[in-house]
């Protein structure tokens, strides 16, 4: 078993929707990332949290430390959310860093 | 700033070759680190370093190298090029020091290398 699992795999949304990523783990954690990372490759940092919920933007992160669970919400979605979400759990020494996946979202008009 | 720069974009190699992925960030980050991403997996874990002189491995580093002999630069060498290292290849930085490990990580463009 993964140490950090997300779901869905995939998933497709009308432009509009709200959308919900999840993402499982079974270690204890320092701090959870959420990163983006668009078509073209690039890896962007969106979110780092490490209790209750953070905001920015059309996008809210939730993490529950108890249930070892978080998910990554997107309000009104839009055809540029459609990236690879990928969750990531800290733990240990110097950021070394345990990745999911990734959870593959096509936002369609 | 840059941020963070990888060079190069592409690189083909053949079995046996020798290359250095260069990764040069100019935000003063202490935390430097190479992942490599192949399909269907997480990105993995080369190595890491947390200061100018200081590196240690992570999940797969076998067949690399790294050296940090400044703050700005990470450069990873690939020894003997092997077709397993084909992958997508990513360099992060983050101002996380051995105390703490909550900062965000800025990450390169990454290098797709091939490996025939």
């Amino acid at each position: 078993k993964n140490e950090v699992e997300q779901s869905p795999q995939n998933l497709t949304a009308q432009e509009g929707e709200f959308i919900t990523i999840n993402c499982s783990y079974s270690v204890g954690i320092s701090a959870l990332h959420w990163l983006q990372q668009h078509p073209g490759g690039g890896i962007v940092s969106l979110f780092m949290l490490s209790s209750g919920k953070k905001k920015h933007g059309r996008l809210i992160a939730t993490i529950n430390i108890q249930e070892k669970h978080s998910s990554l919400h997107i309000t009104a979605s839009h055809p540029r959310d459609s990236a690879v979400y990928i969750c990531a759990v800290g733990r240990g020494t110097a950021s070394k860093l345990t990745f999911g996946t990734g959870t593959r979202l096509q936002v369609t008009l | 700033n840059a941020g963070v720069t990888q060079t190069p974009k592409f690189q083909v190699l053949k079995t046996g070759q020798s290359m250095t992925l260069q990764c040069a960030q100019d935000m003063n980050h202490e935390y430097m680190s190479w992942y490599r991403q192949d399909p269907g997996m997480g990105l993995r874990l080369i190595h890491y370093s947390v200061g100018a002189g200081i590196t240690d491995q992570g999940e797969v580093p076998n067949g690399y190298n790294v050296s940090r002999s400044t703050t700005e630069d990470f450069p990873l060498r690939l020894l003997s090029a092997a077709p397993s290292q084909t992958s997508v290849y990513f360099c992060a930085s983050s101002y996380a020091t051995s105390g703490s490990y909550n900062s965000p990580l800025h990450f390169g463009n990454g290098t797709r290398l091939t490996v025939t």
